[in-house]
């Protein structure tokens, strides 16, 4: 089967500017997840959809960060202004359902400057 | 505040050792998953254990889950230059549908 697919793979911007990724999960997979993974660090859940409906954005800094999953398939997510702390890996996953294994994409990573 | 906690965080030793690394939490977990990440990759899924107690053998890796769904440890047999990699656990918060990460441990296999 296909894995999840991301992209960029890099990215490179200015504070301030705006970014968007994203992320095309497995085929029939309801659940899609957004973490964010600092360097040397686990990572981070920022948002997790239930098919389009979103479960858990407790930690996703709205004020910044949106992500939507049109149609319950492919999702995007969006930083608009971008500050320097966001300089991380920015992984998507999707599973079956909550709490069954996840697969990974390969993330997309951002340099904020 | 680290709902699960890894360690060590750093581990290089050389092949052909014995090593066990850990996953600690006051938190109770209806599941926990063993993830390795390669660098330039995503995570990808070792194992799952649910069961309070259960112990799961993958080749010469051995994943244990405490008898109270709060701690797991990775053992790994003899280990070869293939195993480098950062190891995660990732924890099914009880009454949540999520799941939590910890810090990773990076682990370093010398030839």
């Amino acid at each position: 089967e296909a894995g999840v697919a991301q992209s960029p793979r890099y990215k490179i911007i200015e504070k301030r500017q705006s970014v968007a990724f994203w992320c095309n999960p497995i085929s029939g997979h309801a659940t899609l997840y957004w973490y964010q993974q600092i360097l040397g660090q686990g990572p981070k859940l920022l948002i997790q959809f239930q098919n389009n409906g979103v479960v858990d954005d407790s930690q996703l800094p709205k004020d910044r960060f949106s992500a939507e999953r049109l149609k319950g398939v492919d999702s995007t997510l969006k930083i608009q202004p971008a500050k320097l702390e966001d300089s991380a890996v920015y992984l998507c996953a999707s599973s079956l359902g909550p709490r069954t294994p996840l697969h990974f994409g390969n993330g997309t990573r951002l340099t904020v400057t | 505040t680290q709902l699960l906690e890894q360690s060590p965080q750093f581990l290089s030793i050389q092949e052909g050792e014995n090593l066990t690394v850990y996953c600690n939490s006051s938190s109770v977990f209806s599941s926990l998953q063993w993830y390795r990440q390669e660098p330039g990759e995503g995570p990808v899924l070792l194992v799952t254990v649910v069961t309070g107690g259960e112990v799961k053998k993958l080749k010469r890796l051995t994943f244990q889950f405490g008898d109270a769904r709060k701690d797991s440890s990775l053992h790994i047999t003899a280990a070869q230059p293939g195993d480098t990699g950062l190891y995660l656990c990732a924890g099914g918060v009880e009454g949540a549908q999520k799941l939590v990460f910890g810090q990773g441990t990076r682990l370093t296999i010398n030839p």
